[in-house]
């Protein structure tokens, strides 16, 4: 009954550094989504997938690679890590896209930039 | 381009007071509005979710939200507040099939004993 986990939950990293952030759900859900929280700005959507195999760029894709081979794997990776990238990271996944499917989010990770 | 707007970035509130937080959007159409909370080191939780019918949301611990879709806003309101409420407040709209949210900036509710 694990939900929706995301590991590590705590990550310091250096400048230039690849940074791989994972993410998890054992509901099958078809849609999964990557957020990074920063004060004054809310939640920004980095990148979404709908399905394994299909990923989409939200809002703030740059810098940020993601895969989907497996539907409960989502992971986020940094190819080489910025200042600007510090951050607190969510995953998110629903079960669709229509009118009812809520969004379920994961503890998220706090990831430092040095 | 579509938007979400939260007014009050910080408020502070002492036990029993009652609380509206503000949140206005920008979308044209049919839209999905959210408010959801999170407290202190722990993930967002949602707290209550407007689709279509009643405009007057009703969501767990107290809280309601009304939607107005003539001024384009969807406010937060709880009759009266305690400690425990303390936490992070975010409006979120969605439109189209796209599944994606739209957070506002955040609200910061800090309520003293």
């Amino acid at each position: 009954d694990a939900g929706i986990t995301q590991s590590p939950r705590y990550k310091i990293t250096e400048t230039g550094r690849q940074v791989t952030l994972m993410c998890h759900q054992t509901w099958s859900h078809s849609y999964m989504f990557w957020y990074r929280q920063d004060l004054g700005h809310g939640l920004r959507l980095i990148y979404y997938s709908a399905a394994a195999d299909i990923t989409d760029k939200g809002e703030v894709p740059d810098g940020y690679v993601v895969s989907r081979s497996k539907t409960e794997n989502f992971p986020l990776t940094l190819e080489s890590a910025t200042r600007s990238q510090t951050s607190v990271y969510f995953c998110a996944s629903s079960s669709g896209a229509g009118i009812n499917n809520e969004q379920f989010f994961g503890p998220g990770t706090r990831l430092t930039v040095l | 381009a579509q938007s979400v707007s939260q007014h009050n970035h910080h408020v502070i509130l002492s036990e029993a007071a009652s609380l509206e937080l503000g949140c206005n959007y920008s979308y044209g159409g049919t839209v999905n509005l959210f408010w959801y909370v999170q407290y202190p080191g722990q993930h967002l939780q949602l707290l209550l979710k407007y689709f279509s019918g009643d405009p007057l949301v009703k969501g767990i611990k107290g809280f309601e939200a009304e939607f107005i879709k003539s001024k384009f806003s969807f406010n937060l309101r709880k009759p009266s507040v305690q400690w425990s409420d303390t936490a992070e407040y975010f409006c979120a709209a969605r439109s189209g099939n796209t599944g994606k949210l739209i957070f506002g900036q955040g609200t910061t509710l800090q309520v003293k004993p």
